[in-house]
């Protein structure tokens, strides 16, 4: 267990919807990073947040964002939902940002 | 800009016999590299990591990875496979955020089938 909590664990939608993809990180770590992974892209770097503020951004379309609240939980927001948008979306936490991530068991998002 | 390329989609090795799974990587400056596994429907696990220090790095579950500055390659080794170790495999650099945050960019993935 990497004591990072995703939620939920699937989600259907249709195109043009908005969901929002939640993370609670592991106990005591301040960085947050959302991923996308899908088999023609692979794994892509999202976004970084530090104790609540972005420090990095990736590979993040404008249609998505994201937050870090005061509690350290982040969420990441996709809207107008289109079908290439199906994937896994993982969230993953360290102390800092130089160090190893821990890995939540990720967010299966399917778009129909 | 970092990256890194693993080069082989799949690796196959017997249970018993050694495996190597090959990274190549370029960065501006001194690499941070990391190797991390993921199991079907789990999220990614570290393995290990080389910031600095001595060229071959031990990290969990026997694996130990080789640094070799000249040839710009990570590869993950491992003296005895073991069927269990049948998952895939990333490679991954640390590049720098512009608000001064980390990315973590990531290999393809390769991977690993060991047969018993």
């Amino acid at each position: 267990d990497s004591g990072v909590t995703q939620t939920p664990k699937h989600l259907i939608t249709a195109t043009g919807q908005r969901v929002t993809l939640r993370c609670s990180p592991r106990s005591g770590d301040l960085s947050v990073y959302w991923y996308q992974q899908s088999l023609d892209q692979g794994l892509q770097f999202l976004i970084q947040y530090y104790n609540g503020e972005e420090r990095a951004k990736g590979n993040i379309l404008e249609r998505f964002s994201a937050q870090q609240f005061p509690d350290l939980h982040s969420e990441l927001n996709l809207s107008s939902l289109e079908l290439g948008d199906s994937a896994l979306y993982f969230c993953a936490s360290s102390v800092q940002g130089d160090q190893p991530q821990h890995f939540g068991d990720g967010t299966r998002l399917s778009i129909l | 800009a970092q990256s890194v390329a693993q080069p082989e989609d799949q690796v196959n090795v017997a249970e018993g016999n050694p495996l190597t799974v090959k990274c190549t990587y370029s960065v501006s400056g001194n690499p941070y590299l990391f190797w991390y596994v993921q199991y079907p429907n789990r999220g990614l696990q570290f393995l290990l990591k080389y910031i600095t220090g001595d060229n071959l790095v031990k990290g969990s579950y026997g694996f130990e990875a080789e640094f070799n500055k000249s040839q710009t390659s990570f590869h993950l080794k491992k003296p005895s496979a073991l069927v269990s170790d049948s998952a895939l495999y990333f490679c991954a650099v640390r590049d720098m955020g512009r608000a001064g945050g980390f990315k973590t960019i990531f290999g393809a993935g390769t991977r690993l089938f060991v047969k018993a």
